[in-house]
């Protein structure tokens, strides 16, 4: 079964400061899709990143960055400089690559990132 | 692009009413998802849509529940007998139906059932 694990529940960091999300994630599929989503207290998922299993190069865009580990099945975020706007729930996701193209998603827990002035 | 759209916001209901959300896609978008959050988790997939046809449901979805899309444009989620168990955020999303494009998530439907 499919399993996405994000250990930090809550962070609390001061403006400015560069904080890395964890994700962890299960799956037996080798093809396979991994994602970013933020939610801000407005409550609607914004897309972030998706990535499939064959790449792993590093991204970045912007503040955002992040880092893919096949051997240790991580896909961590990193924003740099954060910023109070920064502040939400982010979600890490994966999905398989069914034939039938579904994108049936299933999430982590979310980590809560305060950003304090 | 307007986004997907969602009503109502927020809706209270008692014990044993029925409920139903509609969700409005982004147009051009054939596939349409709903998912179900409650507090403090990640969203669980629910059921989706290609065009009028529904595809996939999950082991979540229980009797009670009933989704549409009758012309594949916009979709309804119906809840019957309603138990307070039911209370989450409702969430539709809607995607391409090809180079696997993300999901475009709604603002939700937050259900509370007393």
């Amino acid at each position: 079964a499919q399993k996405v694990t994000q250990a930090q529940t809550e962070i609390s960091v001061v403006e400015k400061e560069d904080v890395t999300l964890d994700c962890v994630y299960e799956t037996r599929d080798t093809t396979y899709y991994l994602f970013w989503y933020k939610q801000p207290p407005s409550g609607e998922l914004v897309f972030l990143i998706r990535r499939n299993s064959f790449d792993e190069q590093n991204e970045i865009s912007g503040r955002y960055s992040w880092n893919f580990q096949k051997s240790t099945s991580s896909f961590n975020f990193t924003i740099t400089a954060s910023q109070v706007v920064d502040s939400a729930v982010y979600f890490c996701a994966l999905s398989e690559d069914p034939q039938g193209g579904s994108e049936k998603l299933v999430f982590g827990k979310g980590t809560k990132l305060t950003v304090n002035p | 692009d307007t986004g997907v759209s969602q009503n109502p916001r927020h809706k209270i209901t008692k014990r044993g009413q029925n409920v139903t959300f509609r969700c409005d896609p982004i147009s051009e978008h054939n596939r349409l998802y709903w998912y179900r959050q409650t507090l403090g988790q990640g969203p669980e997939f629910l059921t989706y849509f290609q065009n009028e046809a529904q595809l996939e449901k999950s082991r979540l979805l229980s009797d009670r529940f009933s989704a549409e899309r009758p012309k594949g444009s916009f979709s309804t989620l119906e809840i019957q007998r309603t138990e307070q168990g039911d209370s989450a955020m409702y969430l539709c999303a809607s995607s391409l139906n090809r180079g696997k494009s993300p999901l475009h998530f709604g603002n939700g439907t937050r259900l509370t059932v007393t």
